[in-house]
């Protein structure tokens, strides 16, 4: 299996600020790299796909970046809103796989 | 817009079978651009990807499940369904269906509110 390893796990960060998030894959996977936000009690929603492209209604103050094995989440101008916990998931091999997580919380 | 929505027992003896289904409205799970999938969450935790389907019938399964489980799909429905047999406490999660885009990259795109399975005597 695929490993993806995030880090940091957890940020503190305030409204306004920019913040990334790293993602290293255990072996090539091309772009085949998902951003997900989820929230306590909700399911996972997804942010990027594809390493850089923005799903549909997604802010663009989210952008992702990346290809092979380091990848990374930013976020511009935080928002009260944005303050969850992110994964990222590598679509290239089966199992599909998803780093621990990181969560982001208010400063 | 497409919605997905889980249903089945929220609690289930060990050693039992536990079937989950999955409705989808606003999109054919006929129409070959999708495949669909499920996603389980153990309390507190990570993501794991259990496996998903495609329109014609082909099933993906992630190994260390696949033994135990079996992904279904009835069209006339709109559903699809995970059975996962054999459970013990570490089942209990959270179980999510999702879709998935073919021909893309394999995000999953659309979830459901997601269903917690909890395996308890």
């Amino acid at each position: 299996d695929i490993q993806m390893t995030q880090s940091p796990s957890s940020l503190s960060a305030s409204v306004g600020d920019r913040v990334t998030i790293t993602c290293r894959a255990s072996q090539t996977i091309k772009s085949y790299l998902n951003w997900y936000q989820q929230k306590p009690g909700k399911a996972p929603k997804l942010l990027i796909f594809a390493a850089s492209s923005l799903h549909s209604g997604v802010p663009s103050r989210f952008s992702g970046s990346g290809s092979g094995t380091d990848f990374t989440l930013t976020i511009s101008n935080l928002q009260p809103e944005d303050f969850a916990t992110y994964y990222c998931q590598q679509s290239k091999s089966i199992p599909y796989t998803f780093g621990q997580g990181t969560k982001l919380e208010i400063k | 817009q497409v919605q997905l929505q889980e249903s089945g027992p929220g609690l289930v003896k060990p050693s039992q079978t536990v079937s989950l289904t999955c409705t989808v409205s606003g999109d054919s799970i006929s129409s070959g651009a999708y495949y669909w999938s499920w996603i389980r969450q153990h309390p507190g935790k990570g993501l794991e990807w259990i496996g998903y389907i495609y329109y014609l019938g082909s099933t993906y399964y992630n190994p260390s499940l696949k033994s135990r489980v079996t992904i279904s799909l009835d069209t006339s429905k709109r559903q699809f369904s995970l059975i996962l047999s054999s459970v013990t406490a570490a089942d209990t999660a959270v179980y999510y269906c999702a879709r998935v885009p073919s021909g893309s990259y394999f995000q999953s795109d659309y979830w459901g509110q997601g269903i917690l399975v909890t395996v308890s005597s």
